[in-house]
């Protein structure tokens, strides 16, 4: 579709579990994005990354731990969540972090159901 | 700090007829806009955006958005809706302030009905 893939699309998990959110992109980007989504709320930023660093940490609990091992990939760690934390998580990838002009480009994100 | 109101949850037209979708914004600095929209089990997808030069912006589907900086507005609009134009609409700003931000609106639900 866009250039971004997130896997998996659908996810379900307990309280007590641990799992890990996938995000790559295929567009040679340098900057990588995770957004959550809540309906009828804006997208919450929670973390950016430029060239696999840490640039962003929005004040998100460390029950989410963020994991870029190179500019394509970038993984969110899930572990002893809430049900509030369930909603649709969102990666995105632009060219340059700092480039005022690009438009984001999003994968199609993950719908977290946490039980 | 920066930040976008999109006034209206839900807007609801006939096919064939225009489609607004409204979007006010607040920057400290020159504003950067956007706007994406979000079909059914779907990303966002980017639509078109407002960086300096004309305020009457076109973008792909056949929308376009007008900025009005006196009145801070970024007004999404199409001549004539269709069916599939039926989605989640997110309208975006970023300031030079803190450029790799982007804020974003609560989204507007846009129904077309046949």
């Amino acid at each position: 579709e866009t250039g971004v893939t997130q896997t998996p699309r659908h996810l379900v998990m307990g309280m007590t579990n641990k799992k890990s959110l996938k995000c790559e992109q295929h567009l040679g980007h340098n900057a990588m994005y995770w957004y959550k989504q809540s309906a009828k709320k804006p997208l919450e930023l929670m973390f950016v990354y430029s060239l696999e660093e840490r640039v962003e940490n929005n004040s998100v609990p460390s029950r989410f731990s963020p994991e870029c091992p190179n500019s394509s990939h970038l993984f969110l760690h899930l572990h002893t969540l809430q049900p509030e934390d369930s909603a649709l998580y969102l990666c995105a990838s632009s060219p340059q972090i700092r480039a005022t002009v690009n438009e984001q480009f999003f994968g199609p994100g993950t719908r977290l159901t946490v039980l | 700090a920066q930040s976008v109101a999109q006034p209206e949850d839900q807007v609801n037209v006939a096919e064939g007829n225009p489609l607004t979708v409204k979007c006010t914004y607040s920057v400290s600095g020159n504003p950067y806009l956007f706007w994406y929209v979000q079909y059914p089990n779907r990303g966002l997808q980017f639509l078109l955006k407002y960086i300096t030069g004309d305020n009457l912006v076109k973008g792909s589907y056949g929308f376009e958005a007008e900025f009005n900086k006196s009145q801070t507005s970024f007004h999404l609009k199409k001549p004539s809706a269709l069916v599939s134009d039926s989605a989640l609409y997110f309208c975006a700003v970023r300031d030079i302030a803190n450029d790799y931000k982007l804020s974003f609106g609560a989204g507007t639900t846009v129904t077309v009905r046949a």
